[in-house]
């Protein structure tokens, strides 16, 4: 089993669509969650932390859930420029980042 | 600004060669890693250093080596390239702060002909 595991995709939606993208984990011990985008191979970009008690940025709302071991990512009134690839990242005790495999999001017209 | 770079951005090499590529940042961070990204893999961790001579490997690092004699350079070495590391590869940091995302650098294209 991977140690970090997301919604396989690609998700097409139009815009103005919600969007929730979800992630498990398997390590107890992780210590920090975030989301990373993706634009066509270029490097991963820091989107958000996530925390237990839930935080928003703008339309983009992300939810921790420790005794699941789940993370998600909700995005509201979604805009072309959406269009990418969302990557889940663990942080274990020891600092190294996990990575899921990533979800891609295409956002239509 | 601190940053992150990569070098090259490009590069073709031949199979057995010695290939260096460059990471260097200047957020002054204790963490550095370096990943490969293929399609169907996503980015998985080659390499990683925790601070000045300390290095440690991640789950793909067979037939790459890393030092680090300094804070801000973790080159990352393939010792004899092979076509199976054609790739790109990121390199990133982070603080120690356990809290903090990571920052990548640009990512290197290499292809091993």
């Amino acid at each position: 089993r991977k140690e970090v595991e997301q919604d396989p995709g690609p998700f097409n939606v139009p815009e103005g669509a919600t969007v929730a993208f979800n992630c498990t984990y398997s390590n107890s011990a992780s210590q920090s969650f975030f989301w990373y985008r993706q634009d066509c191979r270029k490097e991963p970009k820091l989107l958000m932390s996530v925390y237990s008690s839930g935080n928003e940025d703008g339309r983009f709302t992300a939810q921790l859930n420790r005794a699941s071991q789940y993370i998600s990512l909700l995005i509201r009134d979604s805009k072309l420029s959406d269009s990418a690839t969302y990557l889940c990242v663990v942080r274990n005790q020891g600092g190294k980042l996990i990575f899921g495999q990533g979800t891609e999001l295409s956002v239509k017209p | 600004d601190a940053e992150i770079t990569q070098s090259p951005r490009h590069k073709i090499t031949e199979t057995g060669r010695q290939v260096t590529l460059a990471c260097h940042q200047t957020w002054n961070h204790n963490n550095m890693f370096w990943y490969r990204q293929d399609l169907g893999h996503g980015l998985r961790l080659i390499h990683y250093s925790y601070g000045v001579q300390d290095t440690n490997k991640g789950e793909v690092s067979d037939g790459y080596s890393v030092s680090r004699s300094n804070t801000e350079d973790l080159p990352l070495t393939l010792e004899s390239a092979a076509s199976s590391q054609t790739s790109v590869y990121f390199c990133a940091s982070s603080a120690r702060d356990r809290g903090r995302g990571a920052f990548f650098g640009q990512g290197t294209r290499l292809t091993v002909v």
